[in-house]
């Protein structure tokens, strides 16, 4: 089973600042991941899949990078709306997925 | 607009059977181009993928869960249900129906609580 590790697990950010969250595979995935964002109460968002390109509806300041064992999800500059937790999620052996253990952005 | 809702149990005992449904609408659950499938995540955890079930009838696994699963679909009825038996705490969660794609889950349900304890 592919493992997928997200760090930090908290961060703290003030609005405005631009965010950069990790996500590492236990193995390779290719670019076969997808990021997602949830707020309390909600169920998770999709944001990226394909490790870059933005989901339906995402703004522009959220972007993917990253293949193979390594990625990256960055915002920008963070907006009010933006603090949550994000996963990061693998689909290589899709219908199979595996999520991360998720980062959560808080206010600073 | 494609819906789903999870109905379950709220409370199941220890060393019984989980059974949950999710049931779609908006959209045919026989459309060749999705998995329907179930995700769980508790309190403060990520989200841990159960199964998935194609229109056909096959379905894929949790390794984990595999011995003590099934996923079923009812095309009739545009559902498709979760049967997990000999449950422990460690299954309490709160469950969701999901559509999958190729590369992401864009619909969800709004989650169903369910408790193991006596």
């Amino acid at each position: 089973e592919i493992m997928m590790t997200q760090s930090p697990a908290t961060l703290s950010v003030s609005p405005g600042e631009r965010v950069t969250l990790s996500c590492r595979a236990s193995q390779t995935v290719a670019n076969s991941l997808a990021w997602y964002q949830q707020k309390p109460g909600q169920a998770p968002r999709v944001l990226i899949y394909g490790a870059s390109t933005r989901a339906t509806g995402i703004p522009a300041r959220f972007s993917g990078s990253g293949s193979g064992t390594e990625f990256t999800l960055t915002i920008s500059s963070l907006q009010s709306e933006d603090f949550a937790v994000y996963y990061c999620q693998q689909y290589n052996n899709w219908p199979s997925l595996t999520f991360g253990g998720g980062t959560k952005v808080e206010i600073k | 607009q494609l819906q789903l809702q999870e109905s379950g149990p709220g409370l199941v005992k220890p060393s019984e059977t989980l059974s949950v449904t999710c049931t779609v609408s908006g959209d045919s659950i026989s459309t060749p181009d999705y998995y329907w499938g179930w995700i769980r995540q508790t309190p403060g955890k990520g989200p841990e993928w159960i199964g998935s079930i194609y229109f056909s009838g096959r379905a894929h696994y949790n390794p984990s869960l595999k011995s003590r699963l099934i996923i079923s679909i009812d095309r009739s009825k545009n559902q498709f249900s979760l049967r997990l038996t000999s449950v422990t705490a460690a299954d309490s969660a709160l469950y969701y129906c999901a559509r999958q794609s190729e590369v992401e889950i864009d619909y969800w349900g709004q989650g169903t609580l369910v408790t193991v304890s006596s």
